[in-house]
């Protein structure tokens, strides 16, 4: 069965720092590769998409990620936090139309 | 461009009525895709359009749930009956087939 994990619920890390958020998949096949940004009682904002070529993708506001294929990850990465990345991450794989979510990573940013 | 819209933003209801959810894709953009999203937690699937027809409806709950796209753009969730447990995050999502889904801001529904 098709599913995406992500093992960190609340990560906290200070302004400044850096910052790795986990995603695992389990497909038959690779999928297309998502990660989105949802803003406390917002809609979902794409961050960034992996479909296939480069493994290391950039996406906005200075985010990238690392398609790992003996992994089955792609790991969300930024090397220095800002207060206004205070949200929470999704990583979502897709494949045929069929988009799974995973539950979420909070991220809060101290000072 | 005009970005997903979706509306109401919120919407408050009693139980056993009849709400309808509408969703306004990015023109041009011939699939769609329905979520739910309880708190905490991620979204999940409900349904997906193909133009007008419902190419994938595994995701709706019961039978109390039923989405239409008439004209291959704008389309409506419905619910009947509503029930407390159906109060979540309602998000549309638009896309060209097979590529990247583009959010709307999402309906707060409750069930008082």
């Amino acid at each position: 069965a098709q599913s995406v994990t992500q093992p960190d619920i609340h990560i906290t890390v200070s302004e400044g720092a850096s910052l790795e958020l986990r995603c695992n998949y389990s497909y038959g096949a690779t999928p297309y590769l998502f990660w989105y940004v949802q803003s406390p009682g917002q809609g979902l904002q794409l961050l960034l998409k992996y479909f296939s070529g480069d493994t290391l993708v950039q996406g906005i506001k200075g985010f990238e990620a690392e398609f790992k294929r003996s992994q089955s990850s792609f790991n969300l990465r930024k090397p220095s936090v800002h207060w206004s990345d205070a949200a929470e991450y999704f990583c979502a794989p897709s494949r045929d139309n069929d988009m799974r979510f995973g539950a979420g990573t909070r991220l809060t940013v101290k000072p | 461009g005009a970005g997903v819209s979706q509306t109401p933003s919120n919407k408050v209801t009693e139980k056993g009525k009849y709400v309808e959810l509408r969703c306004d894709p990015i023109s041009g953009h011939t699939a769609l895709y329905w979520y739910r999203q309880s708190l905490g937690q991620g979204p999940e699937f409900l349904i997906y359009f193909q133009g007008t027809g419902a190419a994938d409806d595994s995701g709706l709950p019961n039978d109390r749930f039923f989405a239409v796209r008439p004209e291959g753009s704008v389309s409506t969730l419905k619910i009947q009956r509503t029930e407390r447990g159906d109060s979540a995050m309602y998000l549309c999502a638009s896309s060209s087939p097979g590529l990247t889904q583009y959010f709307g801001p999402g309906t707060r529904l409750t069930v008082l």
